[in-house]
């Protein structure tokens, strides 16, 4: 159990488009989903949280309208990078939590995002 | 604020042999969670542990061993009897246990096995 999946997995577009980047949590239904980036070689740097039916909150220095997070029900949250640019090439990674703080975050497989 | 810090960077040892990743943190909370996580090639995170900060007992799954000291704010990895399989980039990670559980990343540590 506790399976989370990304979509796609991996993604080439041209600068200046938006992509979309949803993650599922296939097996449980997740109240808080993590959306995090990591450049090559390094980290893990969260960006946003969101909890189902509310608005995402974003660390500090991550642009919201940049990264549009949507957490429209307990098994999706998709992530939406506006205007994408060469900078904004990087892995995104999703994770997912139940309802119970005693639980652990699931992560998804990751979507390798580059922006030509 | 929290912190994590991995100071190796890159660790390169001969199958089968043991190694150990180290990591310290920094945290003002008085109850925490303290991870490991597995990132091979593939980029999926891998979970290894769990360990909460009233638990102070070592723990050893096969090969794997994991102490903590909380005297030291230390939470170190040991891997014995080293595979090849066990190549990979390796982070320690801290939460908050209330609250949103955020996890803190330390920088990660490239281990790589020899054949």
């Amino acid at each position: 159990g506790a399976v989370v999946s990304q979509h796609p997995s991996r993604v080439i577009c041209k600068s200046g488009t938006s992509v979309k980047i949803e993650c599922r949590s296939l097996d449980f239904q997740a109240t808080t989903m993590f959306w995090y980036r990591q450049f090559p070689k390094q980290s893990l740097m969260l960006m946003a949280t969101s909890n189902e039916g509310s608005k995402a909150t974003y660390e500090q220095g991550v642009e919201k309208d940049k990264f549009l997070i949507n957490h429209a029900s307990l098994t999706l949250s998709t992530l939406t990078v506006t205007s994408a640019h060469p900078e904004d090439s990087s892995f995104y990674i999703c994770s997912a939590r139940r309802d119970s703080y005693t639980d652990t975050q699931y992560f998804g497989p990751g979507t390798r995002l580059t922006v030509l | 604020a929290q912190k994590v810090t991995q100071a190796q960077t890159e660790i390169s040892v001969v199958e089968k042999e043991d190694v150990t990743l180290d990591c310290v943190y920094e945290t003002r909370d008085t109850t925490y969670y303290l991870f490991w996580y597995k990132q091979p090639p593939s980029g999926e995170l891998v979970f290894l542990i769990r360990r909460n900060s009233f638990d102070e007992q070592n723990e050893i799954s096969g090969r794997y061993s994991w102490n903590f000291q909380k005297s030291t704010s230390s939470f170190n990895f040991t891997i014995t009897a080293s595979q090849v399989v066990d190549s990979a980039v390796y982070f320690c990670a801290l939460s908050e246990i209330q609250g949103a559980q955020k996890l803190v990343f330390g920088q990660g540590t490239r281990l790589t096995i020899n054949p």
